[in-house]
């Protein structure tokens, strides 16, 4: 299946600090990519996409195509921050089985 | 709207028991998905479904099955429930499978198999 990864399981960053959770993915093509977001007790939801080209909540994604990373990023991390974050593919992309990311638990340190 | 909705919140099995889950969109989508979320194994595909009456095997389908009867309903049965399908399940669904369609989620389910 083409995937996505997420290197990190866990990353605690502090407050006010800058945030990069990275996301590669190793499928060919035009990639369109998604960061979903899971906040404590709560369901995921889309946080942003990279054909938007939009910040949410002040995170962007740049897609790097030479390095097949669309890492997230946020220049100053705030409490409310704190949550799973997940790097994902398009629901399809030819016919492969997609899968998500295994998933970011951030946490930000006050 | 109510969106994605999931029933039922939570749910204690006996191994060897069956159960069904069941999910609910009202927003008229095309696509709907399971998925199990497990700690360090992220979200994994279970079962989707393209349309009404058909079904596909996503990631790790093995132990489950699924219909999708009417449009709004995408049921996940568990014939013979294990302890390793101990999970928090999630249902979602997208207006279409295009490549930029957003997924959106229900509020999960957890399961605990004894």
């Amino acid at each position: 299946a083409q995937r996505v990864t997420q290197p990190e399981k866990l990353l605690s960053v502090f407050k006010g600090a800058p945030v990069e959770l990275k996301c590669n993915y190793s499928y060919s093509g035009s990639p369109e990519l998604f960061w979903y977001v899971q906040y404590s007790r709560q369901r995921l939801q889309l946080l942003l996409r990279h054909i938007s080209r939009e910040s949410i909540k002040g995170f962007t994604a740049d897609l790097n195509k030479g390095e097949t990373s669309f890492h997230l990023k946020k220049p100053f991390a705030q409490e409310e921050d704190s949550a799973m974050y997940y790097c994902a593919p398009p629901p399809n992309f030819g016919n492969e089985k997609l899968t998500f990311g295994t998933g970011t638990r951030l946490t930000i340190i006050p | 709207n109510a969106g994605v909705t999931q029933t039922p919140k939570f749910r204690v099995l006996k191994t060897g028991q069956s159960m069904t889950l069941l999910c609910a969109q009202d927003m008229n989508h095309e696509y709907m998905y399971w998925y199990r979320q497990d700690p360090g194994m992220g979200l994994r595909l279970i079962h989707y479904s393209v349309g009404e009456g058909t079904t596909a095997k996503g990631e790790v389908p093995d132990g489950y099955n699924v219909s999708r009867l009417k449009k709004q309903n995408f049921l996940l049965g568990l014939e013979s429930a294990a302890p390793s399908q101990t999970s928090v399940y999630f249902c979602a669904s997208s207006p279409s499978y295009r490549y930029t369609d957003t997924q959106y989620f229900g509020p999960g389910t957890r399961l605990t198999v004894l």
